[in-house]
């Protein structure tokens, strides 16, 4: 079966540090695009950052020089080391594929896959 | 970065409705637009991509129009399984897709 399934949210408090992951099945992370997005509690999903399969990596302004994204080929696993974490960064992250579709003159792109999320709240 | 407006946030509507949520980017996306509902609890799960194009497995019930910086989403006969959240997204700003606030749309 083609799934993700995130783990390692929890309660922390602010300054501290955390590691998400998202371990996937029926596919290899290596072979897809990967983000992670997260939901603060009654607002819409906010873009975290994404992985290519060539290795470049992206973040959103507001996790820059805070957050890092990475994955493990051996255990098909990706993940998100979230440092001096802050109050807003309260939220449910999801693990997520990127899916396409080209015509001969655009590439349009979604969201495919997405984990049930993991929740962390970050206390000030 | 592209900004993502929906309208209305919240929707009260019965079974049988024809329903239309608007989303309005505050720059031309051509049609980089893409539809998700999301229950509660649940992550997501794409509708419609490139403004108008049903995904596999969508009810032909949902449809979507639009372009440049105007679009919309529409339920053409409410059934008791698509009250939800609704969320716009742009595909134009590559890393950044931007998500709109969303729309709640809930029973009468």
């Amino acid at each position: 079966e083609v799934q993700l399934v995130e783990s390692g949210g929890g309660l922390i408090q602010s300054g501290g540090s955390l590691r998400l992951s998202c371990a996937a099945s029926g596919f290899t992370v290596s072979s897809k695009f990967m983000n992670w997005i997260r939901q603060a509690p009654g607002k819409g999903p906010e873009w975290v950052s994404v992985l290519y399969t060539g290795g470049s990596t992206y973040y959103a302004n507001s996790v820059k020089g805070r957050f890092t994204i990475s994955r493990d080929n051996s255990k098909n696993t990706l993940y998100l080391q979230m440092n001096s974490l802050r109050a807003e960064d309260t939220a449910v992250y999801y693990c997520a594929t990127d899916a396409s579709h080209c015509t001969r003159t655009s590439c349009y792109k979604w969201y495919d896959l997405w984990g049930q999320g993991t929740l962390v709240t970050v206390s000030s | 970065d592209i900004q993502m407006t929906q309208s209305p946030s919240s929707l009260s509507a019965s079974v049988g409705d024809r329903v239309t949520i608007t989303c309005r980017s505050s720059q031309s996306i051509d049609n980089f637009l893409n539809w998700y509902q999301q229950k509660p609890g649940k992550a997501p799960n794409l509708l419609i991509y490139a403004a108008t194009n049903l995904q596999s497995g969508v009810p032909s019930r949902f449809s979507g129009s639009g372009s440049g910086t105007d679009f919309t989403l529409t339920i053409s006969s409410l059934q008791p399984e698509d009250f939800a959240t609704y969320y716009c997204q742009q595909s134009y700003s590559t890393p950044l897709y931007t998500f709109g606030q969303g729309t709640k749309l809930d029973i009468k």
